[in-house]
């Protein structure tokens, strides 16, 4: 059984660094063409993708957001950490982390609410 | 701005049939697999449709997806009240380097 389960703060400060943790079971990361990936969701508007790192190490960051984001893999915890530098009330949203195969998000976690606010 | 367009909102009343476009470019649905995803409230998003007009396993075969040029489509048939859910197309973006969400279509069963 494949599941995922992102862990982070409820409530940042503006100009912080928010740190998100994607925990995940039922899969092996070291399978060709597997991904971990990161989507948010502010509220009452759309997913955005936000970043992917494979089981190579190869990662891919959305450009819109590229230099404040960091995505790095700890196997032999089977985690996928987020982080997110100089946080703003725009980033206040649902964040997801998703198993990536076959080009499509195809397992997601519950996610995890973040407020960004003073 | 999503780089996919949606239509924001689509209703129907129970047993119906409905539609719910997806437009993009050449650089991404053009040139790549559309996916399509459904988010009930409360819920985390769930994969619907895959390389354009695949099915996931446990998938009712009310649910159905195209694809032509930039341009893909949702179908959903014999509408249910439990089909009141945002959905969202996805695709691969080249110029990108990464995947991109449509707006998403917030559909109503009347």
């Amino acid at each position: 059984q494949i599941t995922l389960k992102e862990s982070g703060p409820p409530l940042v400060k503006p100009t912080q660094t928010l740190t998100l943790t994607c925990t995940f079971s039922g899969f092996s990361f070291s399978t060709t063409g597997v991904a971990v990936g990161w989507i948010r969701q502010p509220p009452g508007k759309a997913l955005e993708w936000l970043a992917l790192i494979y089981w190579n190490d190869d990662k891919r960051y959305s450009p819109s957001l590229k230099t404040r984001l960091t995505i790095t893999q700890d196997p032999s915890k089977n985690q996928v950490v987020l982080t997110l530098t100089n946080v703003d009330p725009v980033d206040t949203a649902t964040y997801y982390c998703a198993l990536w195969r076959y080009d499509a998000f195809d397992f997601w976690g519950q996610g995890t609410v973040v407020a960004v606010s003073s | 701005q999503s780089v996919l367009t949606q239509p924001p909102s689509a209703s129907g009343t129970p047993g119906q049939r409905v539609t719910i476009s997806c437009s993009g470019s050449s650089s991404n649905i053009g040139n790549n697999y559309v996916y399509w995803y459904q988010h009930l409230p409360g819920t985390s998003p769930k994969l619907l449709i895959y390389r354009n007009d695949q099915r996931p396993s446990g998938v009712p075969d009310r649910f159905s997806g195209s694809k032509s040029g930039t341009s893909a489509s949702l179908a959903i048939s014999g509408l249910r009240s439990g089909d009141e859910a945002e959905y969202y197309c996805a695709t691969w973006d080249g110029s990108l380097s990464g995947p991109v969400f449509g707006g998403g279509t917030k559909l109503t069963v009347l």
